[in-house]
């Protein structure tokens, strides 16, 4: 079974300083999409960053980036310069559903402190 | 305007009610899904659709009923809600699926209380 999974619970980190968030998956396929996925209390789940399994390169979107490791099946989400409107829950998924869905870690709850 | 949207966004009921939560997405997606959200489970999957009149179950599909006569909607149907159904529902559209499933847009989310 694909799986994904996020060790940590729960994080925190003060305004301004780096935090990175875990992530590994399982998976039998070659090709595929893995998301950071953003959800603050207002509940909305809002795509953070994409990586394609078959680019080498790490993706980065402003203040975000990944550390993509495909041999380890690693996928850690780094915030640089944390912001107080970056305190909410953070998902891991995975695009290697079966059913053409995404698989979700558990999600780490991310608290940034003034 | 365009997007995925979800109806009702906040729902209390009582044990053996027939409860309905809609999703209507204007992008013309192919693949829509429902996830329930629960602490220490993150999203899982309850149905999916690859397109209209095909649907197929998910990880958690149990007294739950979906139907998809049009490509926009996809609506999730409670038989006889039960207190473990209390949850949080998304609805997701996307583009594509199989192994290569691009990025999913969300709805809001409907807040379900069973009572």
């Amino acid at each position: 079974a694909q799986t994904v999974t996020q060790s940590q619970p729960e994080m925190s980190v003060q305004e301004a300083e780096t935090v990175t968030l875990s992530c590994t998956y399982d998976t039998s396929e070659n090709n595929y999409y893995l998301f950071w996925y953003k959800q603050p209390p207002s509940r909305q789940m809002i795509l953070v960053i994409r990586q394609e399994a078959y680019k080498q390169q790490n993706a980065t979107e402003n203040r975000f980036s990944v550390n993509f490791q495909k041999a380890a099946k690693s996928f850690s989400l780094k915030i640089s310069d944390s912001q107080l409107g970056d305190t909410a829950m953070y998902f891991c998924a995975h695009g290697g559903g079966s059913q053409g869905n995404l698989i979700f870690g558990k999600g780490t709850k991310l608290s940034v402190k003034p | 305007d365009a997007g995925i949207t979800q109806s009702p966004r906040y729902k209390i009921t009582e044990t053996g009610r027939q409860v309905t939560l809609m999703c209507h997405q204007t992008w013309s997606h192919s693949y829509m899904f429902w996830y329930r959200q629960d602490l220490g489970h993150g999203l899982r999957l309850i149905y999916y659709s690859a397109a209209a009149d095909i649907t197929d179950k998910g990880e958690v599909p149990d007294g739950y009923v979906v139907s998809r006569s049009k490509t926009e909607n996809f609506p999730l149907t409670l038989e006889s809600a039960t207190r473990s159904q209390t949850s949080v529902y998304f609805c997701a559209s996307s583009f594509s699926g199989g192994p290569n499933t691009g990025e999913l847009f969300f709805g809001e989310g409907s807040r379900l209380t069973v009572l």
